[in-house]
């Protein structure tokens, strides 16, 4: 079974207007986290937000926020007032366990494309 | 600060040729994660270390390819004999672990894209 799931291949957003990315995740380990990393076409990963099994409120960045909904088992990015700079391609990604393990796990990424 | 090195930025070698791949880690982190990421399989784990001691290889393809961290800065991926299959872009990643700063954030590299002949 896949950890890490993206069902959207491609999204397109209008600028300034906001858009939700999913991400559905799978583990048995009660301590996890979860993370979204943007990659632009220069080919970087840059790191947006993360958020760990235990916390008690939805992380946000910034115009990035997650809406963990724990029992669903997903983690979805929203972002706010999309701009032209966000057109990229969007990881989802877990660590499970604890004890300082970090071994993480990406999912196949969603492309986004801002329209002017 | 500078972030995570890696050189050369880009490498294009004959298939059997050796190809090694570097990496300077951020000051203070203690984590270090090497990836793949190729179109078909998307971004891979290929080993990760932790204080310069390789906690999971598991992601390694197979025994052409080795990876050691000689000591807390640096480390390298070796691919001995290269093979077409092996072009992808790899990614060195480095964590401050459980040492400071948000323990799992992993700051990437800029990657250094392989293409083998």
């Amino acid at each position: 079974a896949q950890k890490i799931t993206q069902t959207q291949p491609g999204m397109f957003v209008q600028e300034k207007e906001a858009v939700t990315l999913d991400c559905t995740y799978d583990t048995s380990d009660p301590s996890y986290g979860l993370f979204w990393y943007k990659q632009p076409s220069s080919g970087e990963m840059i790191f947006l937000i993360y958020q760990g099994s235990y916390d008690q409120q939805n992380a946000t960045e910034g115009r990035y926020s997650l809406n963990f909904q724990k029992a669903r088992k997903s983690a979805n990015l929203v972002i706010s007032a999309s701009q032209l700079g966000d057109s990229a391609m969007y990881f989802c990604a877990m660590r499970e366990g604890d004890g300082g393990y970090q071994k993480v796990t990406f999912g196949t990424g969603t492309k986004l494309q801002v329209i002017p | 600060d500078a972030g995570v090195i890696q050189s050369p930025r880009h490498e294009v070698t004959e298939m059997g040729q050796e190809v090694t791949l570097r990496c300077k880690l951020i000051s203070g982190h203690n984590s270090l994660f090497w990836y793949r990421q190729t179109m078909m399989r998307g971004l891979e784990l290929l080993i990760y270390f932790n204080n310069n001691v390789p906690i999971d290889d598991s992601g390694m393809p197979e025994d052409r390819f080795s990876a050691k961290m000689p000591n807390a800065s640096f480390s390298t991926l070796k691919i001995q004999p290269s093979e077409p299959r092996d072009s992808a872009v790899y990614f060195c990643a480095s964590s401050p672990g459980l040492a400071g700063g948000l323990p799992y954030e992993q700051y990437f590299g800029p990657g250094t894209r392989l293409t083998v002949t």
